[in-house]
């Protein structure tokens, strides 16, 4: 039982270049997330997924698309690297109950845009 | 202001002395409130939550929710190093369940 895994868990790119982050979860839970995290900043939500076939934006959405590819996957898609997309990025996973606690994340994927 | 707010750090402690940490959150609708630990280079570890007034306690750590007052707060006994790490605080939109908005976290330093 891996939980939830990320790949990769560093990566540099140039401004403009694309790339996709990748996450799988093997807990079964319907519902997944994308946050991130800067320097002195909680983390921050930019796409969620409530179940398969579902997604929707979080607060920071802007740059981003997300694909939800069966119930054990969701990645991230960077279309243009922008210097301001340099962070920490965590994926999550959960079931959708009311309340319950958002206790999976993954390890992270270390991103530089320069 | 600050959708949750966390007092600014770093905060520092002396082993097996008590740590306080603080939080106040904006949004009235919120109805499930956390506790993260995050070391240095890992990912958030749920340590914590609490969704009715009053206090929760689990093994050294106690939680306390006032919802009239907006205010959350961790309290931690008996300190140790090894629970020097940022401790981010985390509010559901309403009762939105993985959708959380968190704090800027408080970094905790326990001195031996």
């Amino acid at each position: 039982n891996a939980g939830v895994t990320q790949t990769p868990k560093f990566q540099v790119l140039k401004t403009g270049q694309s790339m996709t982050l990748q996450c799988a979860q093997d807990m079964n839970h319907n519902s997944m997330y994308w946050y991130r995290q800067d320097p002195g900043m909680g983390l921050r939500l930019i796409y969620y997924s409530a179940s398969e076939g579902t997604t929707d934006k979080g607060e920071v959405p802007n740059g981003y698309n997300v694909s939800r590819l069966n119930k054990r996957e969701f990645s991230l898609r960077l279309e243009s690297a922008a210097p301001s997309q340099t962070s920490v990025y965590f994926c999550a996973s959960s079931e959708p109950l009311a309340g319950s606690p958002l206790e999976y994340f993954g390890p992270g994927t270390r991103l530089t845009v320069l | 202001q600050k959708e949750v707010e966390q007092n600014s750090g770093p905060l520092s402690v002396p082993e097996g002395a008590i740590a306080s940490l603080n939080c106040t959150y904006s949004d009235r609708g919120s109805q499930s409130f956390f506790w993260y630990r995050q070391y240095s280079g890992k990912s958030p570890e749920l340590i914590m939550f609490i969704y009715s007034n009053g206090d929760k306690e689990d093994g050294r750590f106690t939680a306390q929710l006032n919802k009239a007052s907006q205010y959350v707060s961790l309290l931690i006994r008996d300190s140790q190093p090894s629970d020097s790490a940022t401790y981010l605080c985390a509010v559901t939109r309403g009762n939105q369940g993985g959708k959380l908005i968190f704090g800027q976290g408080t970094e905790l330093s326990v001195k031996p």
